[in-house]
């Protein structure tokens, strides 16, 4: 079974500038999550999609923070503009149905410079 | 208010010895329990995870973790540690059964010393 996929691994971008992350979540699986993981803390859930409806969004900052999941599949989160409190790892999640455990991709290492 | 808290930011433990890391959290609500372990550069794997049923759940890796209602606890324990072992382990907890939403503590890295 193939994993969580996310891309790109690492990127790094200038203050004010926009970036967008792609994630393909396990086939099958209905619900997939963004999270946020500051440099020495634990994940923060950002958005929730069940199938393409959004479950739970009350810790993504609307102001610059986007996400999407169209068709029920792979979704882009994006961010625009980037502030330096940004960096961090951004993690999607899967899992098949409420109730099961969620998969981690690898991940998305952002530096703001 | 519900959370969650690792009370060790790093535990040390020698080659082949017993380790436990702890976790304890706060609720209102009944909950669904998670260990997670993360190495350097990659995401999250499920170590173990309580849902209900018998309070010591085995998982992967030879750890193990009891949940412990009363003291609101879900401590994880390795009875000898191998080199491999070390890592980030993250406890996280479900606190709304609706959307399965998890809240994450801040994290344990485990150093194995040879």
């Amino acid at each position: 079974e193939a994993g969580v996929a996310q891309s790109p691994r690492y990127k790094i971008i200038e203050k004010r500038q926009s970036v967008a992350f792609w994630c393909n979540p396990i086939s099958g699986h209905a619900t997939l999550y963004w999270y946020q993981q500051i440099l020495g803390q634990g994940p923060k859930l950002l958005i929730q999609f069940q199938n393409n409806g959004v479950v739970d969004d009350s810790q993504l900052p609307k102001d610059r923070f986007s996400a999407e999941r169209l068709k029920g599949v792979d979704s882009t989160l994006k961010i625009q503009p980037a502030k330096l409190e940004d960096s961090a790892v951004y993690l999607c999640a899967s899992s098949l149905v409420l109730g099961q455990p969620q998969h981690f991709g690898d991940g998305t290492r952002l530096s703001i410079l | 208010a519900q959370s969650v808290t690792q009370l060790d930011s790093q535990v040390p433990v020698f080659e082949e010895a017993p380790v436990e890391l702890r976790c304890n959290y706060s609720s209102s609500v009944s909950v669904y329990l998670f260990w997670y372990v993360q190495y350097p550069n990659q995401g999250l794997q499920l170590l173990l995870k309580y849902l209900s049923g018998s309070t010591l759940v085995k998982g992967i890796n030879g750890f193990e973790a009891e949940f412990n209602k009363s003291q609101t606890s879900f401590h994880l324990r390795k009875p000898s540690v191998h080199i491999s072992d070390t890592a980030e382990y993250f406890c996280a907890v479900a606190f709304n059964f609706g959307n399965e939403k998890l809240t994450f503590g801040t994290g344990t890295r485990l150093t194995i010393i040879p």
